[in-house]
Parts: C-alpha cells; sequence; structure tokens
C-alpha cells in the first residue's frame, strides 16, 4: 500500500450530469476525509467518516452531495446535477487516531480533478 | 470560512535566501500542522506542532508557536528551487472531532 489513491485523476462532464469519485484510504486508516479546493484557496473541508461513519456531513456544500464509505474501507463522493461552480479539485485524505485527538497528520491522495462544462 | 490565514499570499525568492510565512488563527487548537503543495498534486505533511510547544525543527524547516497571539511561522532555510509550492497551516477548531482546517496557502517561489 503505497498511500491514499483517488480515481479517476481527471473527469470532464457536462452540466447536469451526476459524477462519482472514488477513495482508497492508506488500509489501516479508520479516518477518511473529503475536500474541495478552488484555483488560488486551500482545502474546504466537505465530510468525514470514522470506519463506516459518517460523523460530519453539515459542511457537504448542497444536497447534491453524498458521500458513503460503506465498509469501511473506500469512499465515494457523488456529486448529481452537476453545475459548473461544481468545477474544483476534489481531495481525499486518511489518518490514524493518534494518543492525543488530534497527533496524527493527514495522508492526502493526489485529488480528482473536475471540470464542468 | 476557513481557520489559519497564511501570510503572505504569495512570495518570490532567489534560491538560498530563506523563506518566512506566516499563520494565523482564530478559535484554540491542540495542534498545528504544516503542509505543501505542489502544483496540481495532493498536500503533503511536513511538521506538527503542539501547543504546548514554541518552536520546532525538522531539517531546513524551523515552526514558532505562538498561542497568546494566535500565530505560527514556517521558515525554510537555505531554499532551493524544488521547495516552489505552496505552504498551508492546519489546525484543528471543530470541538469533538479531529477535522484539519486549512488557510489559503502561501504560494512560494524560488528562483534558481
Amino acid at each position: 500500500d503505497t498511500g491514499v489513491s483517488q480515481d479517476p485523476r481527471h473527469k470532464i462532464t457536462k452540466r447536469g450530469q451526476n459524477v462519482t469519485f472514488r477513495c482508497d484510504p492508506i488500509s489501516e486508516h479508520n479516518r477518511l476525509y473529503w475536500y474541495r479546493q478552488t484555483l488560488g484557496q486551500g482545502p474546504e473541508f466537505l465530510t468525514y467518516f470514522q470506519n463506516e461513519a459518517q460523523l460530519e456531513k453539515s459542511r457537504l456544500l448542497s444536497d447534491r452531495f453524498s458521500a458513503e464509505r460503506p465498509k469501511g474501507s473506500f469512499s465515494t463522493l457523488e456529486i448529481q446535477r452537476t453545475e459548473q461552480g461544481d468545477s474544483a479539485m476534489y481531495l481525499c485524505a486518511s489518518t490514524i487516531p493518534g494518543g492525543k485527538r488530534s497527533d496524527t497528520e493527514a495522508f492526502f491522495g493526489q485529488g480528482t480533478r473536475l471540470t464542468v462544462v | 470560512s476557513q481557520q489559519g490565514e497564511e501570510d503572505p499570499q504569495a512570495l518570490s525568492i532567489q534560491e538560498g535566501e530563506n523563506a518566512t510565512m506566516n499563520c494565523s488563527y482564530k478559535t484554540s487548537i491542540n495542534n498545528l500542522q504544516w503542509y505543501r503543495q505542489n502544483s496540481g498534486r495532493g498536500l503533503v505533511h511536513l511538521i506538527l506542532i503542539r501547543s504546548n510547544e514554541r518552536e520546532k525543527h525538522s531539517g531546513r524547516l524551523r515552526v514558532t508557536l505562538d498561542t497568546s497571539k494566535k500565530s505560527s511561522s514556517l521558515l525554510i532555510t537555505a531554499s532551493r528551487a524544488a521547495d516552489t509550492a505552496s505552504y498551508f497551516c492546519a489546525t484543528d477548531p471543530f470541538r469533538g472531532s479531529y477535522i484539519p482546517t486549512f488557510g489559503r496557502g502561501t504560494s512560494l517561489i524560488v528562483h534558481p
């Protein structure tokens, strides 16, 4: 296992279509995060999972966005009825809880770049 | 809204010079982390400093933390062209959950 893997790396879709991205975290990592990053900005938190439980989803940008992690391993992020404003880099990260609440680094995938035309 | 804000937004220096970038944040933290991102790629963790630490070193990196001012700085000494990247600080402002929260970043260009 060489790290966090995201697929596809690039996606071009027409406005109104649905898209789904996949993230495979580092195998022993039970926390998985999704972020969105637009040009010139930092990653913006969307949602995260602890194993298969989605613990925080209030930051998902709209009800068109949904995420799953059915078996506590890989995760998918779906965007329905895409809009041009959804064009961005979607990043996935995973961590393993440290001894203290936040004493861990997040390992990021290379991201999926979405272009909505 | 983003928790940490890096300053400056952009920094251009010559190889061999030192680069200093700053991060300010709003709420109390348990630790602060710095990440690096090469263009179009994912983020890579550089260093973590805990709230009870004031300074930390890792190779050519030096990080300071001032919790009274809610600020941190990242110093890269003897910069190289390969250090060209965006640098982000990350804090964990969410109570009860660990969610790395990033600022807008500093874009560093090191000219050979």
